[in-house]
């Protein structure tokens, strides 16, 4: 069983619709969750980032944590064709960030238009 | 304020030989962590240098090594490539007083190895 499971997609939805993207963990130890975006060709960038268990929102953007379930959640609204990209999520269990993150594979989102 | 800048941004090498890459961290970041990212594998997790010193490595032979320098700017080794070594190398940057796992990443060398 792989650390952290995520589905790969790729995932199709029309423009405006709700996303929900998710991924499942197996490392209880993991206290710091984090969704990055990757466009193709491009670096991942920081979307949400988590601390232990709840909600946090930003914008479009709604990342949940339930750390009894293993299960982190990505929501995004109204969504948009520049939303289009790979979504990875990530997380650790240190608190200096020494032991680097552990990455879900990614799954590739496509909104059209 | 200037990003994560990595050298080159492609390369082509053959079976054998060796590769250095190159990343010049956000101004002021002191970390620099390294990851491979494959399409099977994702990304993972290489190394982390703090202030030229190595914190932690990940599950890769030692083919692979890394330095940083006084600068903050580090380079990646990899000697006796092999095809499978044939990834998007990234490297991220991030400042010690920033939050846990808030990285910064370049756009990657996309290492393709024959």
């Amino acid at each position: 069983q792989k650390e952290v499971e995520q589905d790969p997609g790729p995932l199709s939805v029309p423009e405006g619709a709700i996303v929900s993207l998710n991924c499942t963990y197996s490392n209880s130890a993991f206290q710091y969750f984090m969704w990055y975006r990757q466009y193709s060709r491009k670096g991942p960038e920081l979307l949400m980032y988590t601390y232990s268990s709840g909600n946090k929102e930003d914008g479009r953007f709604t990342a949940q944590v339930d750390k009894s379930s293993k299960y982190i959640s990505l929501f995004i609204r109204d969504s948009q064709p520049s939303d289009s990209a790979t979504y990875l999520c990530a997380m650790s269990d240190s608190g200096g960030g020494a032991d680097g993150l552990t990455f879900g594979k990614g799954t590739h989102l496509i909104i059209q238009p | 304020k200037a990003g994560v800048t990595q050298t080159p941004r492609y390369l082509i090498k053959t079976r054998g030989q060796q590769v250095t890459l190159s990343c010049s961290p956000i101004s002021g970041h002191r970390s620099v962590s390294w990851y491979q990212q494959t399409p099977g594998q994702g990304l993972q997790f290489l190394f982390e240098y703090f202030s030229e010193t190595q914190r932690n490595k990940g599950n890769f032979p030692g083919r692979f090594s890394g330095r940083q320098f006084s600068n903050s700017r580090s380079e990646m080794n990899v000697s006796t490539l092999e095809l499978g070594d044939s990834a998007l190398y990234l490297c991220a940057s991030s400042s010690w007083q920033g939050r846990t796992g808030e990285l910064f990443f370049g756009e990657g060398s996309r290492l393709t190895v024959l």
